[in-house]
């Protein structure tokens, strides 16, 4: 499996943007970039996903670098309720839509009030 | 249902002991996961299903723990014998059928404690 680095932990202010990096330098052409967040006591929770381009949704923003070696979520205004471990993970091409998801240790973030 | 739902919430059982972890996936979602997480520590893959085929139990720690989904919906993780270093939460995840891949939806978990 591909491994993924993150930095341990991270700090930002609420209502100001939030850049979580996460470099991946062994990606595979055929690994999609999945982010997906943690909050106390609850189970991951999918943020965000994609392959080549840059992607947005209701909850994140997701940049990939041009040569896929390393991606940014964005957080465009951080809220309290976004302080959570947020995991950066490479998942193979789907076998039958399914992809086999290998967490690492996460970037924990803190939001100031 | 509405959400991936397991069952017990919370198990305490005594070593050596079998116990049988059920989780009952989001109606139509075919693939199914299962995963354990100790305390402090991102969760940590065990097995996977596409319908009721195991597609991959690499993560499985040793022979005690079996996974099955005979019909493709209710999956049960046994573990046999039980010990201490299984306490831990297990969660269970299942997905749609998407040829782009998808996001996962998490149950709640069942929290293991192995005395």
């Amino acid at each position: 499996d591909a491994k993924t680095t993150q930095p341990n932990s991270m700090e930002s202010n609420e209502e100001e943007p939030v850049h979580l990096p996460c470099n991946h330098s062994t990606i595979s052409g055929t690994d999609y970039i999945h982010w997906y967040r943690q909050l106390p006591s609850q189970g991951p929770e999918y943020v965000i996903h994609g392959l080549t381009s840059n992607v947005n949704n209701r909850m994140a923003s997701l940049a990939i670098a041009e040569d896929r070696k390393s991606s940014t979520l964005i957080l465009h205004r951080a809220t309290l309720r976004d302080a959570a471990v947020y995991y950066c993970i490479l998942a193979p091409l789907p076998i039958q839509g399914a992809q086999k998801l290998v967490f690492g240790q996460g970037t924990r973030l803190t939001i100031n009030p | 249902g509405a959400g991936v739902s397991q069952s017990p919430r919370y198990k305490v059982t005594k070593r050596g002991q079998d116990v049988a972890l059920r989780c009952d996936p989001i109606s139509g979602h075919v693939s199914l996961y299962w995963y354990r997480q100790a305390l402090g520590q991102g969760p940590e893959f065990l097995t996977y299903f596409n319908y009721e085929a195991q597609q991959d139990k690499s993560g499985l720690p040793n022979d005690r723990f079996s996974a099955e989904r005979p019909e493709g919906s209710i999956s049960t993780l046994t573990i046999q014998r039980t010990e201490q270093r299984d306490s831990a939460m297990y969660r269970c995840a299942s997905s749609l059928e998407r040829a782009g891949g998808g996001g996962y939806t998490f149950g709640s978990g069942t929290r293991l404690t192995v005395v």
